[in-house]
């Protein structure tokens, strides 16, 4: 069975600081790849997706970047962190397959002091 | 911007009732639709997937979906407490898998 790891838990980190996070999946190959963050009481906002290593599309424009530099590891860094950049940060893949859903990692709280 | 429209709640929900709870999109071009689960501090978790219009069932929980009006709702039949939640309605948008969520209808389960 597929299982996707992320870490860390929880984090926390002074404004300035770079952020680095990273997400894996087992069990599957060519899984497109996502990474979202979710402010307190809101939903989901994509921040990246990729359909394959180095591939890599942005939804937002923001202070963050991504990279898959492996078909099953997603990375999500930034060189300097905003007090916004706080968050929940969830990564998930699916199938390459249509109308897949999306599973989720446990996903990373990160406060920024 | 393609919605995903979902009322924000709370629901709140006798032990033993059945929850209702409804989910309306915007792109009539969608053509699949998940149900998530979110407990508080934690990932979101699937629990229903529909692709045709109609009821599909599993366990205590039925999706539903009609696509000519543009909605789909989700029932929780026998509520317990373990079901307070927020649930999250999400819709295929655009290629490569991606989805768009809505902001999620938070029930709560009174004994």
């Amino acid at each position: 069975s597929q299982t996707i790891h992320q870490w860390p838990a929880t984090l926390v980190q002074p404004v300035g600081s770079p952020l680095s996070l990273e997400c894996t999946v087992e069990g599957t190959s060519n899984p497109n790849l996502y990474w979202y963050r979710q402010a307190a009481g809101r939903g989901l906002q994509l921040l990246f997706y990729s359909v394959g290593i180095g591939q890599i599309s942005s939804e937002v424009p923001q202070n963050l970047s991504a990279s898959r530099p492996q078909d099953r590891q997603f990375i999500l860094s930034s060189k300097k962190l905003l007090l916004s950049d706080s968050g929940f940060y969830l990564c998930a893949w699916s199938d390459r397959a249509s109308n897949q859903p999306q599973h989720f990692g446990d996903g990373t709280r990160l406060s920024i002091l | 911007q393609k919605e995903v429209e979902q009322n924000s709640g709370p629901l709140s929900v006798p032990e033993g009732a059945i929850a209702s709870l409804n989910c309306t999109y915007s792109d009539r071009g969608s053509q699949s639709f998940f149900w998530y689960r979110q407990y508080s501090g934690k990932s979101p978790e699937l629990i229903m997937s529909i692709y045709s219009n109609g009821d599909k069932e599993d366990g205590r929980f039925t999706a539903q979906l009609n696509k000519a009006s543009q909605y789909v709702s989700l029932l929780i039949r026998d509520s317990q407490p373990s079901d307070s939640a927020t649930y999250l309605c999400a819709v295929n948008r655009g290629s490569w898998g991606k989805l768009q969520f809505g902001a999620g209808t938070q029930v709560v389960v009174t004994p």
